[in-house]
């Protein structure tokens, strides 16, 4: 079974801090997606690496950064948190160009960020 | 831009009801498209893929129909039961040389006894 791990599930920050989400998956996938969900505007991508050191911003990717350093892992950095940026963050794994018509992606279980 | 819609936000019905999502996609040239089920507080898991040439997936009680033309996909419950209730998004894949996925904002289920 393909898992994607998220190192926190509940995290309470303070506005200004520098905030560190962190996924894991263990099924060699080359891409790896940073997304955030709050009610009424869904899923939105956040940023998208699709190799190691590689990455591509997505839709929303202002006040963050990440980093790819080992293939299995992906980091999702806020670097200066702010209260609008208290949401679900949900990570999630694929291989690249889906090498079978039907893969998807797979998700992580989130993380629920509340920045005060 | 592709948008995804999904209609209503929020259902509720009591257990045993057929019922029927709703998805629509302002441009019809997609490669794919999914449903996916996301419990409270928890990830999403993938239900059902249709591809862009085919016109339905089953799975168990799940029908899922695809009707690229009018940017409409449609995923019927039937027999619906309390384990039914959660969130229900549709996702929807521009083309094979994109990885990315563009998501609707979901339709909360609950299914009563």
């Amino acid at each position: 079974d393909v898992k994607v791990t998220q190192s926190s599930r509940y995290l309470v920050k303070r506005t200004g801090e520098k905030v560190f989400l962190e996924c894991v998956q263990d099924m060699d996938h080359e891409n790896m997606f940073w997304y955030r969900q709050d009610p009424g505007l869904g899923l939105r991508l956040i940023y998208f690496s699709y190799d190691v050191k590689m990455k591509e911003k997505g839709d929303i990717p202002e006040g963050y950064s990440v980093s790819r350093e080992k293939k299995e892992r992906f980091s999702l950095i806020l670097e200066s948190a702010s209260t609008n940026q208290t949401s679900m963050y949900l990570c999630a794994s694929s291989f690249r160009k889906y090498r079978v018509r039907t893969d998807t992606q797979y998700f992580g279980p989130g993380t629920r960020l509340t920045v005060l | 831009k592709q948008e995804v819609t999904q209609i209503p936000a929020a259902l509720s019905v009591p257990e045993g009801e057929n019922l029927v999502l709703n998805c629509s996609f302002t441009d019809s040239a997609i490669y794919n498209l999914q449903w996916f089920r996301q419990d409270p507080g928890k990830g999403l898991t993938s239900l059902l893929l249709i591809q862009s040439s085919q016109r339905e997936q089953t799975s168990g009680r799940l029908n899922a129909s695809l009707d690229k033309s009018s940017g409409r996909s449609t995923l019927y419950i039937a027999a619906s039961q309390p384990g039914d209730s959660a969130t229900y998004l549709c996702a929807v894949r521009r083309s094979y040389n994109t990885d990315k996925l563009i998501f609707g904002t979901g339709t909360r289920l609950q299914v009563f006894p």
